[in-house]
């Protein structure tokens, strides 16, 4: 059984550089077979997809952070990263991990395994 | 973007009862919409994915149906542990939009 754990820091400077990862049990990350993405959730409010790499390394992003982000995949450490740029008070959010499965059926995916989130402030 | 509307956004009920939740689309989206179940505190948890297909583990008084642009999750015999906010989610186009919740609350 797949197990997602995020990991980072839970206090970032204003304009400072959100650096997180994800560490994947139980699957391999390098085989291309799923969506190894990234979500948050603002403090009491919906979920957002920020993006996922896909495919051997493709990302796809949310093109409402796209200029500040990077999403990479390391296999041989079986981690997933995320790279938030210039972080705002905007940003303080709990992120997930989760694994997206591809459908066999047609061009979507959903996300079946989640980690259990970290929590990152924005404040100086 | 895909715009998600969930209703109601707030649910109470009482246990054994049978509840539906709507989630409504700005565009048609096939059957590309999932529904997840989060508990506070917790990450979410995958209930229905592709409108109407029950994941793995997930009991069977959950059942989701719809396409186009109008989706339902039903839940029946209402259990205690079903108290959480449920949410759903298009997977048709980029960027993956979420609605915005409805918190069940089990009386």
């Amino acid at each position: 059984q797949v197990q997602l754990l995020e990991s980072g820091p839970g206090l970032v400077k204003p304009s400072q550089t959100l650096s997180l990862s994800c560490s994947v049990s139980g699957a391999p990350i390098s085989t291309g077979d799923y969506y190894w993405s990234w979500f948050r959730q603002h403090p009491g409010k919906g979920l957002e997809w920020i993006g996922y790499t896909y495919n051997s390394g493709r990302p796809y992003y949310n093109p409402s952070l796209k200029s500040r982000l990077i999403i990479s995949a390391d296999s041989s450490r079986s981690q997933v990263s995320l790279k938030l740029t210039s972080v705002s008070a905007a940003d303080t959010a709990v992120y997930f991990c989760a694994r997206g499965v591809p459908s066999p059926h047609g061009p979507t995916n959903w996300f079946d395994s989640w980690g259990p989130g970290t929590l990152v402030t924005v404040s100086s | 973007d895909i715009q998600l509307t969930q209703s109601p956004s707030s649910l109470p009920a009482s246990l054994g009862d049978r509840v539906t939740i709507t989630c409504r689309t700005s565009e048609r989206i096939n059957s590309y919409l999932n529904w997840y179940q989060q508990r506070p505190g917790k990450a979410p948890r995958l209930l229905i994915y592709a409108a109407s297909s029950l994941q793995r583990g997930v009991p069977s008084r959950f059942s989701g149906s719809g396409s186009g642009t109008d989706f339902t999750l039903t839940i029946t015999n209402l259990q205690p542990e079903d108290s959480a906010t449920y949410y759903c989610q298009q997977g048709y186009n980029s960027p993956l939009t979420f609605g915005q919740g409805t918190k069940l609350e089990i009386k």
